[in-house]
C-alpha cells in the first residue's frame, strides 16, 4: 500500500534555531518527493522536489534530503523565522501515475 | 513559476444552494487539473481528475452528481457544489499540471491558493 507518513506531527522552535522534519514513504515505484509549504488557509506551495537520483537539494535556508534505499527524506530549515510557521508537506509521486501521495504534514510554530 | 489561480478564495452560502469554483492556469496550458478537499488540520485528499474535453475520473466515494467538474478549455476547470449542505463546508484545492513533457515526467502539479466554503 502506498503511504506516505511524517513525523512529528507538530513542533515547537524558537525564532532562530534550526529544526528536521521527517517523512518516510512507501510509494513504488518511485517517481520524485516533494516537499511544500502550507500557510493557514492557503494553497500548498512547492519548496524542493528529489528524483531518484537526488540526494539533497537546498531553497534558501530550506534543504531537503532523500535516501531511495531507506525511503527516507527530511527537510532540514535553518535559522527559523516567525513567517516559517506552516504545515509542511511531503508528497510522493509513483512512476506512472496520475495520483499524488501526501503525507498528513507537520504543523511548525516558530515562536519570538 | 507555473501560477494557478483558484476563485473565490471564500464563500459563504445558504444550505440547498449551489456554488461554482473556478480553477484557472495562468501561464501554462493544463490538460489534466485535481480537485481536492481538506479537513483541519488533515492532508489534502483528491476528490476527482479534471481532463480537457471529457469526463471527470471521481475518486472512491465521491458523488459526482454533487460535486460536479467541467473541463472545458485548457486552462479553465470548475468545481460545482450542488445543493449544498453544512457537511460540504470544507477547504478545496484545485491544482494543474502543466503539458510540457518535463513538468509530466516528474508529474509536476501546481496548486492554487484553495476556497474556504462554509454552508450555513
Amino acid at each position: 500500500k502506498n503511504q506516505v507518513e511524517q513525523s512529528p506531527q507538530s513542533l515547537i522552535i524558537l525564532e532562530g534555531k534550526n529544526c528536521t522534519l521527517q517523512c518516510n514513504y512507501t510509494v513504488s515505484p518511485f517517481s520524485n518527493l516533494r516537499w511544500y509549504k502550507q500557510d493557514t488557509g492557503r494553497g500548498p506551495v512547492s519548496l524542493t522536489i528529489m528524483t531518484f537520483s537526488e540526494n539533497t537539494k537546498s531553497n534558501g535556508r530550506y534543504t531537503a534530503t532523500l535516501d531511495a534505499d531507506t525511503k527516507q527524506s527530511s527537510l532540514h530549515i535553518t535559522a527559523s523565522q516567525l513567517s516559517d510557521s506552516a504545515s509542511y508537506i511531503c508528497v510522493v509521486s509513483a512512476r506512472g501515475a496520475n495520483n499524488l501521495f501526501f503525507g498528513t504534514g507537520t504543523r511548525l510554530t516558530v515562536i519570538p | 513559476g507555473a501560477v494557478v489561480s483558484q476563485h473565490p478564495s471564500r464563500v459563504i452560502c445558504k444550505s440547498g444552494t449551489s456554488v461554482k469554483i473556478e480553477c484557472r492556469s495562468l501561464d501554462f496550458q493544463a490538460t489534466t487539473m485535481f480537485w481536492y478537499r481538506q479537513f483541519p488540520k488533515k492532508s489534502l485528499m483528491l476528490m476527482a481528475t479534471s481532463n480537457e474535453g471529457s469526463k471527470a475520473t471521481y475518486e472512491q466515494g465521491v458523488e459526482k452528481d454533487k460535486f460536479l467538474i467541467n473541463h472545458a478549455s485548457l486552462t479553465l476547470s470548475t468545481l460545482t457544489v450542488t445543493s449544498a449542505h453544512p457537511e460540504d463546508s470544507s477547504f478545496y484545492i484545485c491544482s494543474a499540471r502543466d503539458q510540457i513533457a518535463g513538468a509530466i515526467a516528474k508529474n509536476i502539479q501546481y496548486f492554487g491558493a484553495g476556497t474556504r466554503l462554509s454552508v450555513l
